[in-house]
């Protein structure tokens, strides 16, 4: 079965500084692996996606993730932090011809990002 | 990108009654589509998976007799909430599947804020 631990619910930085989200993940395939970004009420928003290409994925608004199968993680990175990159991220995994495509989520860290 | 959309997106009903949430995919068809739940600070957990033209199949705890989901054309399933007690209220959340490839890219509907009095 396919799991995600995101590390740190909460994660706090200054406009400007690295954003470093962290995310482990399980998998007994190779894993199709996922970020996503949460606004407050509202629905999930592909950051990007990592499915077995390069293992630095380029995303939307300057993130960026890296593949590491040796550490099973796939971070998430942005090099200077926005006002508007304040937001609830989730890690997820899908994978396995067995899956219907369904995605299982880690628990979510919540970005702020301080003045 | 593919849009999803969700109706309503929110809805206050008194307990014992029931709900019924739709998810729409707009431009494209999607024969598989994904209901999830989230509680406030929460992760998304989901509930079942729903296939166009067959029943749909539900996560481990998950009361199929109470979340009745019905998926009855390519744009739309729906999940109606059958008499529905306080511990209901939660975010609901639908996704959509587009094409038929299990890899291929899932999106998100806005959200439906279920409150039960």
């Amino acid at each position: 079965a396919q799991s995600v631990t995101q590390l740190g619910s909460h994660v706090s930085v200054s406009e400007g500084a690295l954003v470093l989200l962290r995310c482990n993940y399980s998998s007994s395939v190779p894993p199709y692996l996922f970020w996503y970004v949460q606004y407050p009420n509202q629905g999930l928003q592909l950051l990007l996606k990592y499915t077995s290409a390069a293992t630095l994925v380029k995303g939307i608004n300057g993130f960026e993730a890296e593949f590491k199968k040796s550490e099973t993680s796939f971070h998430l990175t942005k090099p200077s932090a926005h006002m508007s990159d304040a937001a609830e991220y989730f890690c997820a995994v899908r994978g396995g011809r067995s899956n219907t495509g369904k995605l299982i989520f880690g628990q979510g860290t919540t970005l702020q990002v301080k003045p | 990108g593919a849009v999803v959309s969700q109706h309503p997106s929110w809805v206050i009903c008194k307990s014992g009654t029931s709900v019924k949430i739709e998810c729409r995919s707009l431009d494209f068809q999607a024969t598989t589509m994904f209901w999830y739940r989230q509680f406030p600070k929460q992760s998304l957990m989901l509930m079942a998976t729903s296939n166009e033209g067959s029943k749909a199949t539900y996560e481990q705890g998950v009361e199929k007799d109470k979340f009745l989901i019905n998926h009855a054309s390519l744009t739309l399933s729906t999940l109606t909430v059958t008499s529905a007690h306080p511990e209901d209220s939660s975010f609901y959340i639908c996704s959509a599947l587009q094409g038929g490839g299990i890899y291929n890219e899932q999106f998100f509907g806005p959200g439906t804020r279920l409150t039960v009095l």
